[in-house]
């Protein structure tokens, strides 16, 4: 079975810094998806990136990029420039090929202070 | 946009009650799914659909059923609610693969 670990359950950065959320993930499978979601005060999960386990470049939108190490089973999200907004629950999230089913890590709380 | 809307955001029921959560989406997906969400612990599948009628169980259904006779309509029932399903309850829809989620129900069992 597939698993997803989230080993930073709270971080921390300044505005307009970096800061860069760990996951982790163990399968079997040669083909899969691996997703970022953010959920903010409003519970609202909102897709933040996505990442097809074939490609080997990283993805990347506007602040938002990943660095994929396939053969570690390692999916970081690096955000750049942290604004306030940024400011919520993020979850790391894992999908085989042949199903919609999502499998979650336990989050990381991230909080951006001025 | 594609909206996928829970009944309730808040709800408060008494043990032993007969719990109804209700979820719509309004983009004719096939899939939908029920999550439950606890800190420390993330997101957990309980049911998923991937049709009408048609319905799978996650990794958590124990204390849960689910009902779809409408495709845009998705039922998580607890038949007799119990205070360790107090948590956060989230419903997705999804289409290739792309998933949207609710805005979750906060369910409390007292």
């Amino acid at each position: 079975a597939q698993t997803v670990t989230q080993s930073q359950p709270e971080m921390s950065v300044q505005e307009a810094e970096t800061v860069t959320l760990s996951c982790t993930y163990d399968t079997s499978e040669s083909d899969y998806y691996l997703f970022w979601y953010k959920q903010p005060p409003s519970r609202q999960m909102i897709l933040v990136i996505r990442q097809e386990a074939y490609k080997q470049q990283n993805a990347t939108e506007n602040r938002f990029s990943v660095n994929f190490q396939k053969a570690a089973k390692s999916f970081s999200l690096k955000i750049s420039d942290s604004q306030l907004g940024d400011a919520a629950m993020y979850f790391c999230a894992y999908r085989s090929d042949n199903t919609d089913k999502l499998i979650f890590g336990t989050g990381t709380r991230l909080q951006v202070f001025p | 946009d594609v909206k996928v809307t829970q009944s309730s955001r808040y709800l408060v029921k008494r043990t032993g009650e007969k719990v109804f959560l209700e979820c719509v989406q309004d983009m004719d997906h096939e899939n939908m799914f029920w999550y439950r969400q606890d800190p420390g612990l993330g997101l957990r599948l309980i049911y998923f659909s991937y049709d009408v009628k048609m319905k799978e169980k996650g990794d958590i259904p124990e204390g849960y059923s689910v009902s779809r006779e409408k495709k845009e309509r998705f039922s998580l029932i607890l038949e007799s609610a119990s205070t360790n399903q107090t948590s956060m309850y989230l419903c997705a829809s999804s289409f290739w693969g792309e998933a949207f989620f609710g805005q979750g129900t906060r369910l409390t069992v007292v």
